[in-house]
Formats: structure tokens, sequence, C-alpha cells
């Protein structure tokens, strides 16, 4: 089965600085899809970043960006030039294919929080 | 993209009773899906519900705790039946097609008292 870690629950950063979030996923397929999904405290889930495995080239965003290491089963994200609107649960996922659908695997998140 | 809605946002109930949520889409989907997140926690999938046949749901969930309808491709709806304390959560609905992006819903927030 498909798991995704985030191991760490809780992260902060000062306004304009760089923070990286770690994510670690298992899986035996070879062709999958990752996201990093952003949830501020309004509640409503968007969509942050999105890479494909059978690319090499990281995805980037803007400000975001994304260090995949397929060998090690590992994206992180990037987020530079950090703002206080960043401020939010952000959540790694992993996209499996199942019974003809495919579906989302989330791991636990990591809050993070900008400081001004 | 897809713009979705979800009605209600947030209501309190009372246990043993059932509440329906909708959700609502702006676009033609063939798949939705229906998700929980209990409090500080991440999400976890229920169903996938795609029009036209009965939902699929993943382990841990039921159709008799959690009947869904899907009667077109815009439009769904989710019934937490018989409710309990450890039904808080909130209760999301998403659309998405293939390997590409979901989008989400607002969120229902439950409250089971």
């Amino acid at each position: 089965a498909q798991t995704v870690t985030q191991s760490q629950p809780e992260m902060s950063v000062q306004e304009a600085e760089t923070v990286t979030l770690s994510c670690t996923y298992d899986t035996s397929e070879n062709n999958y899809y990752l996201f990093w999904y952003k949830q501020p405290p309004s509640r409503q889930m968007i969509l942050v970043i999105r890479q494909e495995a059978y690319k090499q080239q990281n995805a980037t965003e803007n400000r975001f960006s994304v260090n995949f290491q397929k060998a090690a089963k590992s994206f992180s994200l990037k987020i530079s030039d950090s703002q206080l609107g960043d401020t939010a649960m952000y959540f790694c996922a992993f996209m499996k294919q199942q019974g003809g659908s495919e579906k989302l695997v989330f791991g636990k998140g990591t809050k993070l929080t900008v400081n001004p | 993209s897809a713009v979705i809605s979800q009605k209600p946002s947030r209501d309190i109930c009372q246990r043993g009773t059932s509440l329906t949520i909708q959700c609502q889409v702006d676009s033609q989907v063939t798949m939705m899906f229906w998700y929980r997140q209990q409090p500080g926690q991440s999400l976890t999938l229920i169903a996938t519900a795609n029009q036209g046949s009965e939902a699929t749901y993943e382990s841990g969930f039921v159709i008799d705790k959690f009947p869904i309808s899907r009667p077109n491709l815009t439009f769904s709806t989710l019934t937490v039946s018989n409710m309990s304390p450890e039904d808080s959560s909130i209760y999301l609905c998403s659309v998405g097609e293939g390997y590409d992006e979901q989008y989400f819903g607002p969120g229902t927030r439950l409250t089971v008292t």
C-alpha cells in the first residue's frame, strides 16, 4: 500500500526567507504523480505544485519548487521569499490508480507559519 | 478548473440523527470524491462517486453509514447516518479526472453533540 510521510508537524519561517517542507512516500509503482496542496485557515484546499514521476526535471511554480528524488522516494517543497499568505497547512499527496480511478493518498500535513 | 460549493458550510447535530451534505460543481465531471478530515488530521478518502453507478467505498467506510447519491454530472450528496461524536469532522468533496489536479470544495464542518 502506498503511504506518504511528512515528518515535520509544524514549521515556522520569517517573512522573505526560504523554507523546505519534507515528504517521503512508499510505492512499488514506476509511474505516478505527486502533489503539494495548501489548506489556509479558511479551509479551501488548493494545489500548489504537481510532479510527474517520469519527468526528471523538478517542477516549479513561481516561488514554489520541488526537489524530487525518485530513487530516494523523496518529494520536498521549497518556498522562497515566504509571504504571510503562505501560512497554511501543507499536504503532500500521492496519486494512485485503484479500481479504475485515480485516488489521492495524503500525508498528515505540515503546519507552516510565516512570521512578520 | 472547477468551482465547487458545499452545503451546509457547518452544522451542529444531535447524536443519532443524520445529515446530508450537498456538493455542486460548476461543470460536468465524471468522478467525484468524498473525504473526511478529522480535527487536526489529514484527509481520508471515504468513497468515489461515478455518475450512473454505485459509489465505491474505501476500507473502513460502509454504505449504510455514509450513503452517497450521484444523480447527475454536477451534483452529489453524502449522508452521515446515525451520527456519534466520533463523526465530528470536516467533510470535503472534490472532483478530478485522471492524474490531473483535484479541485476541492470548501468543506462542511460537522459537530455532533
